[in-house]
């Protein structure tokens, strides 16, 4: 596509659900990326992806964070027993690489009551 | 100390009046930067990227000072249009993640 497309734009879940939140790239782009926005803060790492390289997992909060990246394109960011500090956006971005910047989606708009 | 440390405003500024932000960065090593833009609720959207000899888009001049360390944006003429919070980003390495600042929020007021 166009560009990067994010999938539900808005989640609702109950505390102690899982959610999964889905990443389409800009064809083409080796690196994606994942970031989380709390309200009012600024953008935290999350989780990387480069070509067929190990993912950069350094920004996982947590091991009920997970994200997996399918046939090098499209990702998934799962949250497993989410509690309310989870509530956040999150987003997503891909770049052929890091030094031409990246192009994010729209995000997904977590909210866990 | 923060990777990427900018001063969070607002800045309160009347059209047409020229505005400047600084940001700075601890890691020596970074190779790349940009200004990113974000309106409120919306995703954060490059404004431009900053090279080593200093570049202009526009109302737009961005620079960078290698030694000290810092990344300055300089916006001419400021537009309604150009109220937003903008974003100092460094890159580390050719293909790495890129680390970004909390923003500086602008608000130009007629």
């Amino acid at each position: 596509g166009a560009g990067v497309s994010q999938s539900p734009s808005n989640k609702v879940t109950e505390k102690g659900k899982d959610v999964e939140l889905r990443c389409d790239p800009i064809s083409g782009h080796t690196a994606l990326y994942w970031y989380r926005q709390s309200l009012g803060q600024g953008l935290e790492f999350l989780i990387y992806f480069q070509g067929n390289s190990a993912p950069d997992k350094s920004g996982l909060p947590s091991d009920r964070f997970s994200a997996e990246r399918t046939g090098g394109s499209v990702s998934t960011l799962t949250i497993q027993r989410t509690q309310q500090e989870d509530s956040a956006v999150y987003l997503c971005a891909s770049s052929l690489s890091g030094v031409y910047g990246y192009t994010f989606g729209s995000g997904t708009r977590l909210t866990v009551v | 100390r923060k990777e990427v440390e900018q001063d969070p405003g607002p800045f309160n500024v009347p059209e047409g009046a020229t505005v400047a932000f600084n940001c700075t960065y601890s890691n020596s090593a970074s190779q790349s930067f940009f200004w990113y833009r974000q309106d409120c609720r919306k995703e954060p959207k490059l404004l431009m990227s900053v090279y080593s000899s200093g570049n202009e888009d526009g109302r737009f001049t961005a620079q960078l000072n290698r030694a000290s360390q810092y990344i300055s944006l300089l916006i001419r003429d400021s537009k309604l249009s150009d109220s937003a919070t903008y974003l100092c980003v460094v890159g580390t390495g050719t293909a790495s993640k890129l680390t970004f600042g909390t923003g500086t929020r602008l608000q130009v007021t007629l």
